[in-house]
């Protein structure tokens, strides 16, 4: 199985700076025959089921703002939140579906 | 619009079964998969697997084989996931969700399994 490691477990930043977030997988997520990185992103608030941010590692869900956006290739992926908001405190997760599925331990968001 | 609804929270005790719907709408039921996550008490998520909704197939990730059943009625578009032998560290949310990346999550149905 495709282990999902994120680091940090949790991070604190101030309203309106940056938040990035890291995601390693244990084995390539990146598939050959299309090119596509099969990893996605997820925003979970107390309270509420996960809800889909960001997939194909760099794709954005309609209607999640730009402030939001994922990276890399590979390995090795980053969250990156670009001015962070009061509404972004939350619990943050990624997930590979290479392979079966596989989640992040998460990454939880507060302000500091 | 689409929308995965599941069941209520339930109150089990111990050894006793459950069985948690999800039922779909707004979509062709069985042209995406189905899968289970699990969310114990202040933990992450769990992937248990999912069900292929044209064939009924059900793949169980590891820890989620035995005593977890995967089903499906196509006929009014609903999965289920039943636990049998249910134990006090089975308490957790269950939610159901489409696809893979999981673009809708059922709101999740809270299991209790206490004396």
């Amino acid at each position: 199985d495709i282990v999902m490691t994120q680091s940090p477990d949790s991070l604190a930043v101030s309203l309106g700076e940056r938040a990035t977030i890291n995601c390693k997988s244990s084995q390539s997520v990146l598939y050959s025959s299309d090119n596509n990185n099969y990893l996605a992103w997820y925003q979970q608030k107390p309270g509420q089921p996960p809800k889909l941010l960001i997939y194909w590692a760099s794709t954005r869900e309609s209607g999640v703002p730009d402030r939001f956006s994922g990276s890399g290739s590979g390995t090795d992926f980053t969250l990156t939140i670009s001015s962070l908001q009061a509404e972004d405190v939350a619990v943050y997760y990624c997930q590979q579906y290479y392979s079966t599925r596989t989640f992040g331990q998460g990454t939880k968001v507060e302000i500091k | 619009q689409v929308q995965l609804v599941q069941s209520g929270s339930e109150l089990k005790k111990p050894g006793a079964s459950v069985k948690v719907s999800c039922k779909s709408s707004g979509y062709s039921f069985t042209s995406y998969t189905l899968n289970w996550v699990r969310q114990a008490p202040g933990q992450g998520l769990e992937w248990m697997g999912w069900i292929n909704t044209n064939t009924g197939n059900p793949t169980y990730a590891q820890g989620f084989t035995g005593r977890f059943v995967f089903s499906l009625d196509t006929s009014v578009s609903t999965a289920y996931l039943q636990i049998s032998s249910l134990k006090a560290d089975d308490t957790a949310v269950y939610y159901c969700a489409r696809g893979g990346p999981f673009d809708y999550w059922g709101q999740g149905t809270l299991v209790t399994v206490s004396s």
